[in-house]
């Protein structure tokens, strides 16, 4: 079964709302958790790195105002796209590490976002 | 030069066939390979998971890496139409990093 669980999986917002993304592991800590964006039959974009307990680290070019990242607990981080625009519709993905050192990633099983 | 080369396909083959996917790097630094298949709509799902150079046998896939080459492998064996899926490549330097990704084989299985 998943060991990543990702909510909601599909998402439509209004341009200039805020929505939230949920990623949880299951039945295991992660200290570091990633978010992924995915264009549509292209990879997975790396966009941010989610420490529990401090600052995300944001790749180059992703704007860390826009993209919130939280990581409250060991178990969920979550992602908030602020002042969506049609633009942020994309397939966002989330994943953590299990097992020694975290060496064995699991992807959550991705969130739809639309943006009218 | 993107860090992590794999051939986007479609790769077509007939079920039963042998599905044999690659991908290679520049960054030696890479240490912990994995492969993912991901279907339409879906996030990855761990395929593969090898450190270091060497084989990697799991039922029906066998992943291979060659460090010295900076090229890894993922073979399908007895390939069937639920195999239909694309492929996608990842490599850390350290466990528990971040993941650079291959852009991903689109694989067709047919009937």
């Amino acid at each position: 079964g998943a060991v990543v669980s990702q909510h909601p999986s599909r998402v439509i917002c209004k341009s200039g709302t805020s929505v939230k993304i949920e990623c949880r592991s299951l039945d295991f800590q992660a200290t570091t958790m990633f978010w992924y964006r995915q264009f549509p039959k292209q990879s997975l974009m790396l966009m941010a790195t989610s420490n529990e307990g401090s600052k995300a680290t944001y790749e180059q070019g992703v704007e860390k105002d826009k993209f919130l990242i939280n990581h409250a607990s060991l178990t969920l981080s979550t992602l908030t796209v602020t002042s969506a625009h049609p633009e942020d519709s994309s397939f966002y993905i989330c994943s953590a590490g299990q097992g020694e050192a975290g060496n064995t990633i699991y992807f959550g099983e991705g969130s739809w976002l639309t943006v009218v | 030069q993107k860090e992590v080369e794999q051939d986007p396909g479609p790769l077509s083959v007939p079920e039963g066939a042998i599905v044999s996917l690659n991908c290679t790097y520049s960054n030696s630094a890479f240490q912990y390979f994995m492969w993912y298949r991901q279907y339409s709509r879906k996030g990855p799902e761990l395929l593969m998971y090898t450190y270091s150079s060497g084989n990697k046998e799991d039922g029906r896939f066998t992943a291979q890496v060659d460090k010295s080459s900076k090229y890894i492998s993922l073979f399908i064996r007895d390939s069937q139409p639920s195999d239909s899926a694309t492929y996608l490549c990842a490599m850390s330097t350290a466990a528990g990093n971040k993941l650079t990704f291959g852009g991903g084989t689109r694989v067709l299985v047919k009937p």
